[in-house]
């Protein structure tokens, strides 16, 4: 099993659809988990962190589900401007990466 | 505000070629990594550096080397490149390594003819 496995999409929403990622991790001791956003040709950027008891950031909600390792990510009201792509980050367990990244999830909104 | 810096943004190289990428950050922060970016193969960690004199392998080294010169810059030098480097590398840097998130640069484009 990978470390972190996510749906690569591509995800096709009209505006203001909801809409949900999941991914799941191998790793039972990972103990940060982020979400990051990434436009084509550009570099990573943090969206959020999740923490266990859940949190949200305006239109974004993120959950952690350790029982069954997974992370999603729910996005209400998408606009135009949302279409990117989702990489999943946490913890590793391996000894030459601290963190490992998901191969990511690319999400279209379509007017 | 600048975070982290990468130079430069785009290289066209030829096979055997040297060059060196450079990053600086100029939020204190303690790690630094280095990662490439390939189409359908998400980021892999080349090398890092969880403080100020150290350095460490990541998934990817081969062919590839750092230098931690200071807090600041952390930079990953090819010695002699082949069509395979070709790619976008990315530098970034995390406070206190660990479990805090990762600030990236904007990115180098290079190619290996």
């Amino acid at each position: 099993r990978k470390e972190v496995e996510q749906d690569p999409g591509p995800f096709n929403v009209p505006e203001g659809a909801t809409v949900a990622f999941n991914c799941t991790y191998s790793n039972s001791a990972s103990q940060s988990f982020f979400w990051y956003r990434q436009d084509c040709r550009k570099e990573p950027k943090l969206l959020m962190s999740v923490y266990s008891s859940g949190n949200e950031d305006g239109r974004f909600t993120a959950q952690l589900n350790r029982a069954s390792q997974y992370i999603s990510l729910l996005i209400r009201d998408s606009k135009l401007s949302d279409s990117a792509t989702y990489l999943c980050v946490v913890t590793s367990n391996s000894g030459n990466t601290p963190l490992v990244f998901g191969k990511g999830t690319r999400l279209s909104v379509i007017a | 505000n600048a975070g982290v810096t990468q130079t430069p943004k785009f290289q066209v190289l030829k096979t055997g070629q040297s060059m060196t990428l450079q990053c600086a950050q100029d939020m204190n922060h303690n790690s630094m990594y280095w990662y490439r970016q390939d189409p359908g193969m998400g980021l892999r960690l080349i090398y890092y550096s969880a403080s100020e004199g150290t350095t460490d392998k990541g998934e990817v080294p081969n062919g590839y080397n750092v230098s931690r010169l200071n807090k600041r810059e952390f930079s990953l030098r090819l010695e002699s490149a082949a069509p395979s480097q070709t790619s976008v590398y990315f530098c970034a840097s995390q406070s206190w390594g660990g479990d805090s998130p990762l600030h990236f640069g904007n990115g180098t484009r290079l190619t290996v003819t």
